[in-house]
């Protein structure tokens, strides 16, 4: 199946500061990306929608202002967290569509794990 | 969206046949069923997608009635690697804006 990478894996800083998170989709160009975060024991809860060359599109109850997202390039989706705080501290997944043998799948990355202290 | 439904949890013994159902009554016509598997601290790894009738690959088979109100993921005699949380989910990717949402997943334990 197709690949997608995120980069940091994990991740640890301090009150107040931004953190970016990387999603790329590695044998495949992705004009959709997808970002969600996911809490212990929980399952996963959309984020948003990450569209290039243009806005994303986020759910309700997603601050945009705080959670910056940039795709630039048919491989590549950014995730900021602004001002982070200790609540923001998740796991973040984002994932990519890709054709597959029985139609577009939805591929997901390894996940970034934040700790904000 | 088409709202799905599965059973919380699920236990089985190595060597067995899992079968998790996951209900979508919902279902529009143009909807593929897809399942994930998903290790702790890990992204979901896609398993199986389909539309109707069945699907099989090299780890699973995906069961779809008729009316498509249903399905059923069947896992191969399980081993204890297979424990994780499998999601089903519903929906048309392909159409412009469309996105797909998480249920609760299934949490399947294998035992030796």
């Amino acid at each position: 199946g197709a690949v997608v990478s995120q980069h940091p894996s994990r991740v640890i800083c301090k009150s107040g500061t931004s953190v970016k998170i990387e999603c790329r989709s590695l044998d495949f160009q992705a004009t959709t990306m997808f970002w969600y975060r996911q809490f212990p024991k929980k399952s996963l809860m959309l984020m948003a929608t990450s569209n290039e060359g243009s806005k994303a599109t986020y759910e309700q109850g997603v601050e945009k202002d705080k959670f910056l997202i940039n795709h630039a390039s048919l491989t590549l989706s950014t995730l900021t967290v602004t001002s982070a705080h200790p609540e923001d501290s998740s796991f973040y997944i984002c994932s990519a569509i890709a054709g597959g043998s029985t139609g577009e799948t939805q591929y997901f990355g390894p996940g970034t794990r934040l700790l904000v202290l | 969206l088409a709202k799905t439904t599965q059973p919380i949890s699920m236990d089985s013994y190595e060597g067995q046949e899992v079968n998790i159902t996951c209900s979508h009554n919902n279902i529009a016509t143009n909807d593929y069923i897809t399942w994930y598997q998903q290790f702790p601290s890990q992204g979901p790894r896609f398993i199986i997608q389909g539309y109707k009738t069945k699907v099989t690959n090299e780890v699973a088979s995906l069961f779809i009635p008729a009316d498509r109100k249903s399905s059923t993921l069947s896992l191969p005699r399980v081993s204890l690697s297979d424990t994780a949380v499998y999601y089903c989910l519903v929906g048309d990717i392909r159409a412009a804006g469309n996105k797909l949402t998480f249920g609760g997943g299934t949490r399947v334990l294998v035992k030796p």
